[in-house]
């Protein structure tokens, strides 16, 4: 099992600029989150995908962010226009059915200069 | 809403000691409680998933306890050893929903050889 696979890594931009946050979850999960991590606020829930819909998107931020879920397999998380303040490590994660383990992504480290 | 904390947020011990990880939370109506160990640059992963009817729950060296009543989780860790060192955080899920966890700041542990 190759677990959740998040891409890329490192992703290094400029103000204003569009980026895309990839995550495949593990093959049979039918829960996808995407968590952010700061040091000043933790870890912060900003959306969650049931059976590919949208359930929760209340954590989102502000409206420059948006998530896809167009099939059980891909999510992407995309800000547009991106802003020094979006500098985070974002996290996907996954689940399969209720009361059961989270499994997370190794995360992509996002920087915006 | 769901507040969790815990306590210490750091800790460093010579190896071999056997230590205790606290966390609380504010809403007790919960359908589970989890343990995750974060290494540096890395992403979370589970080490134990404590559901609600149960008192604790045992993996290798980790042993977590769950009093829902009062609103405590403990986190025993045996005979630590150096490899034990990573951030340790605990997650419940939100008020009334089993999917959407809100995580402590976690416990930072060192343990020294």
């Amino acid at each position: 099992d190759a677990g959740v696979i998040q891409s890329p890594r490192h992703e290094v931009t400029e103000m204003g600029q569009e980026v895309t946050l990839r995550c495949k979850p593990i093959s049979g999960h039918n829960s996808l989150f995407w968590y952010r991590q700061t040091m000043m606020r933790g870890l912060e829930l900003l959306i969650y995908f049931n059976n590919n819909v949208p359930i929760d998107d209340s954590g989102m931020p502000e409206d420059r962010f948006s998530a896809k879920m167009p099939n059980a397999s891909f999510s992407t998380l995309k800000i547009q226009p991106s802003e020094p303040r979006d500098s985070a490590v974002y996290f996907c994660a996954s689940s399969v059915g209720e009361h059961e383990k989270l499994f997370f992504g190794s995360g992509t480290q996002l920087s915006v200069l | 809403k769901q507040e969790v904390t815990q306590i210490p947020a750091a800790l460093s011990v010579p190896e071999g000691e056997n230590l205790v990880l606290n966390c609380s939370f504010t809403d007790s109506a919960i359908y589970n409680l989890q343990w995750f160990r974060q290494d540096p640059g890395k992403g979370l992963t589970s080490l134990l998933l404590i559901q609600s009817s149960q008192r604790e729950q045992t993996s290798g060296r980790l042993n977590a306890s769950l009093d829902k009543s009062s609103g405590r989780s403990t986190l025993y860790i045996a005979a630590s050893q150096p490899g034990d060192s990573a951030t340790y955080l605990c997650a419940v899920p939100y008020s009334g929903s089993a999917r959407q966890l809100t995580f402590g700041s976690g416990t930072q542990l060192t343990v020294l050889p």
